[in-house]
């Protein structure tokens, strides 16, 4: 199986900071990379497939990026309904697998 | 948009089979998509169970493998899970999901539905 490994596992920051999440995969997956976002009680959102390709709907300040087997979620200026869990998932083969997860909180 | 609905018990008892439905709405079964399962143990991450393709092949996780079954009743707009044996582990709330043949992006989800798995 692919391990994802997601770092860090929790962050605090405040509202208009810079966020950035790391994901990097244990061998390589090329770009099948997507991040999701799950607030408390909900499924999870998906927010960016193929690595760096915005979901329709979702604002311009989340963005991905990728170099070899590492992912970079970042999200530009973090804003109140920002506040969540954030995982990243491995399309490249099955069994499709997942980070452990990022939380990220209010400082 | 596709629009997912997970029904079934939420409770099970401990080396039966648990059961889920997902209807499907706003698009076609046989839309291109996979239809898949995935569970998340409270407080915990998340685990691809399986998904199908309707009429197609079907693709299990290797550590539920020989207990996991995935159907489609495409006349239904419907597609099914049953877990076999359960234990306690297998408490988790299940989801059903849309993933995209090509990125395998989960790009749909129901909204989960909670199983207990106790006596």
């Amino acid at each position: 199986d692919i391990q994802m490994t997601q770092s860090p596992s929790s962050l605090s920051a405040s509202i208009g900071d810079r966020v950035t999440i790391t994901c990097r995969a244990s061998q390589s997956i090329s770009s099948f990379l997507n991040w999701y976002q799950q607030k408390p009680g909900k499924a999870p959102k998906l927010l960016i497939y193929a690595a760096s390709t915005l979901q329709s709907g979702v604002p311009s300040r989340f963005s991905g990026s990728e170099s070899g087997t590492d992912f970079t979620l970042t999200i530009s200026s973090l804003q109140p309904e920002d506040y969540a869990i954030y995982y990243c998932q491995q399309g490249y083969r099955t069994p499709l697998t997942f980070g452990g997860g990022t939380k990220v909180e209010i400082k | 948009q596709v629009q997912l609905q997970e029904s079934g018990p939420g409770l099970v008892k401990p080396s039966e089979t648990l059961s889920l439905t997902c209807r499907v709405s706003g698009d076609s079964i046989s839309s291109g998509h996979y239809w898949a399962w995935i569970r998340q143990p409270p407080g915990k991450g998340l685990e691809w169970i399986g998904h199908i393709y309707p009429g197609g092949s079907t693709y299990h996780n290797p550590s539920l493998e020989s207990r996991v079954s995935i159907s489609v009743e495409s006349s239904k707009k419907q597609f099914s899970l049953k877990l076999a044996s359960v234990a306690a582990a297998d408490t988790a709330v299940y989801y059903c999901a849309s993933i995209g043949q090509l990125e395998l992006n989960i790009d749909y989800w129901g909204q989960g539905a909670l199983v207990t798995v106790s006596s």
